[in-house]
């Protein structure tokens, strides 16, 4: 389809559990990326893909995040142990030519 | 890295008004795209505009990339048209989006 599917929509965890969070991407669509969007209009780039391989990771707090694209799987955003201040919606976006289309989020609240 | 700034940071506007949004990015930026958040937090792209101008209904989108800006205008509000703006800017391909800080409109019926 044309659109970039990320599941759950919302996501609780106690502090110190994991998350995990899904995108697919539009099929297609080499480029996946994954952005955290915290204080309703900050944007954070956290990691691209370009296909199954890493492209740029200078975003990923690495201690605790990890991130997978593998074929014919769903993307994965994993968050081990998380903090309070990992609360925020996860974007989702793919690529494939000029224009970016991004996923409708994932709400992660962590209590 | 690339900076992108976005002015005003917060428009009220009452239905029916026009208004123009504005994007100013640093150089060596080759690609631009406006988003609308809705109050749901749905990203939706509006135009894909590294430079000249779009239109789309009542929204109209111009960049002159020598000049480093974009400008989003909007005519005859709508109060569906509420939410933020987005412009994002990359330079290569696969290089991520850099956001701006988005402009927070509310149209009042």
């Amino acid at each position: 389809g044309e659109e970039v599917a990320q599941t759950p929509k919302h996501l609780v965890r106690g502090e110190g559990q994991k998350a995990k969070l899904y995108c697919a991407p539009i099929k297609g669509h080499s480029y996946v990326f994954w952005y955290q969007q915290v204080l309703k209009n900050e944007f954070k780039f956290l990691i691209s893909f370009q296909n199954e391989n890493v492209f740029d990771e200078t975003g990923m707090p690495k201690e605790r995040f990890s991130a997978k694209c593998l074929p014919n799987s769903p993307c994965s955003l994993e968050i081990q142990a998380t903090k309070l201040e990992d609360s925020a919606v996860y974007f989702c976006a793919s690529r494939q030519g000029a224009r970016y289309t991004f996923g409708s989020g994932t709400r992660l609240t962590v209590v | 890295g690339i900076q992108v700034e976005q002015s005003p940071p917060d428009l009220i506007l009452q239905e029916g008004a026009n208004s123009t949004l504005r994007c100013n990015f640093s150089d060596s930026v080759n690609n631009l795209q406006w988003f609308h958040q809705n109050p749901w937090g749905q990203l939706i792209n509006l135009f894909y505009i590294p430079s000249g101008t779009k239109q789309n209904g009542r929204l109209s989108a111009t960049t002159v990339a020598t000049e480093r800006y974009s400008l989003l205008y909007i005519s005859s509000s709508q109060t569906t048209d509420s939410g933020v703006y987005f412009c994002a800017a990359w330079r290569d391909a696969g290089n991520m989006l850099t956001f701006g800080g988005g402009t927070r409109l509310m149209v009042k019926p």
